[in-house]
């Protein structure tokens, strides 16, 4: 199965900050079906992104997906009070579909 | 618009069986696969299969021996049994359209084991 691996763990940053999180993985993602998704405690996931770089409906542009093949990246340009959370990515080209352990973005 | 319902027994004992069922309303079955996906504190996010209309299935490895997924288009129905359940399988589960966790999906069940 693909391994996905986020870094960092943790991130610590202010709002208004820009922030890009790492997906890396074991072996290429096959079509680049590369998935973001936010989750704040208690709430269900949230997709962001899909295909890699697809904003899904309702998305602020400040949200931007990249990458291929391996390395994926999500930046978000300017932090919002809101928009920390724990952060996964998933692959979802290959099965088993395979999601990361996820980023923890806490304000400092 | 389609929404996804789902229900079934949110506390059980271990090695009891878990079954969730998932109804499509507004729309049907057909041209998708439709997944189960769950949330654990220790094990995040996991993919557990999914199933078409036909009944053709895919399961997660990790899972495999221990899961079966049907569908009864009949009820727009699909449905999800876990055996043998221990306390790693306590989590938040979720029926979706596709694979991705994005409506329609269903409201997610808690099962406590």
């Amino acid at each position: 199965e693909i391994v996905l691996t986020q870094s960092p763990g943790t991130l610590s940053l202010s709002p208004g900050e820009r922030v890009t999180l790492s997906c890396g993985a074991s072996q290429s993602v096959s079509g680049d079906y590369l998935a973001w998704y936010q989750q704040k405690p208690g709430q269900a996931p949230r997709l962001l992104i899909y295909g890699a770089s697809t904003r899904a409906t309702d998305i602020p542009d400040r949200f931007s997906g990249s990458g291929s093949g391996t390395d994926f990246t999500l930046t978000i340009s300017r932090l919002e009070p809101e928009d920390f959370a724990v952060y996964y990515c998933q692959q979802y080209g290959t099965l088993p579909i395979t999601f990361g352990q996820g980023t923890r973005l806490e304000i400092k | 618009q389609v929404q996804l319902q789902q229900w079934g027994a949110g506390l059980l004992k271990p090695s009891e069986t878990l079954s969730l069922t998932c109804g499509v309303n507004g729309g049907s079955l057909s041209n998708y696969y439709w997944s189960w996906i769950r949330q654990s504190p220790g094990k995040g996010l996991e993919w557990i299969g999914e199933i078409n209309h036909s009944g053709i299935t895919h399961y997660n490895p990790s899972l495999k021996s221990r899961v079966t997924m049907s569908v009864d288009t009949s009820k727009s129905q699909f449905s999800l049994i876990l055996t043998s359940v221990t306390a790693a399988d306590t989590a938040v589960y979720y029926c979706t359209r596709g694979v991705l966790l994005r409506p329609p999906w269903g409201q997610g069940t808690l099962v406590t084991v």
